[in-house]
């Protein structure tokens, strides 16, 4: 058990449909983290929430809305999505959102398939 | 500027030998963090090891170990006794402290045989 669950596993959706995320931790971990995994590119980081706060937004497009409404769950709303945003969806948390020691511990991914 | 670098991007593995991934890194903050996730085919990333950029002593986790080396800026996994569940791709991240970043390198993919 990872203590970060994410559903769905997998999703998919078509471009003018609205679904959203969801991914909740139960290690008592203050922030939060949406990442994108594409085939053949390095994690990208999307947004990270410290304390519900939204601290980092990785110039993502507006078709991706986070929510966080409090330090054990966050959502990720998605929106008249491209092709091009079929990837694994990878949630994780951390303790506190800086520091150089804090590992980030993963969910399973939710891995979604726009047509 | 490429933060995080492995060259690697994939290897074979005889069971029950050891493994090194190679992994160096581009940072001026003098204080940072280096981790290592192990990500199986099934998706989750998992937590393996992390080493502290004033750690004096190598890092060591079970059969994981890191090979420190600063001056290189190099923090290379070695894994001892590889197992078939060991298949999986390997990713090397870095935090610096000034920021709440952590970044990924490219990964390599470790193919374990019996």
């Amino acid at each position: 058990e990872t203590g970060v669950t994410q559903t769905p596993r997998h999703l998919v959706m078509g471009m003018t449909n609205k679904k959203s995320l969801k991914c909740e931790q139960h290690l008592g971990h203050n922030a939060m983290y949406w990442y994108k995994q594409s085939a053949k590119k390095p994690l990208e980081l999307m947004f990270v929430y410290n304390f519900k706060e939204q601290t980092e937004n990785n110039s993502v497009p507006s078709r991706f809305s986070p929510e966080c409404p409090n330090s054990s769950h966050l959502f990720l709303h998605l929106h008249t999505l491209q092709p091009e945003d079929s990837a694994l969806y990878l949630c994780a948390s951390s303790l506190l959102a800086v520091g150089d020691n804090q590992p980030q511990h993963f969910g399973d991914g939710t891995r979604l398939s726009i047509l | 500027a490429q933060k995080i670098t492995q060259t690697q991007p994939g290897m074979f593995v005889q069971e029950k030998e050891a493994v090194t991934l190679d992994c160096t890194y581009d940072t001026s903050d003098p204080s940072y963090g280096l981790f290592w996730y192990k990500q199986p085919s099934s998706g989750e990333m998992i937590f393996l090891i992390y080493q502290g950029s004033y750690d004096q002593q190598n890092a060591t986790e079970g059969r994981y170990s890191l090979n420190f080396q600063k001056a290189r800026k190099s923090a290379n996994l070695v894994i001892s006794a590889s197992q078939l569940g060991d298949s999986a791709m390997y990713f090397c991240a870095m935090r610096e402290a000034a920021g709440n970043k952590l970044t990924f390198g490219g990964g390599t993919r470790v193919l374990v045989k019996p």
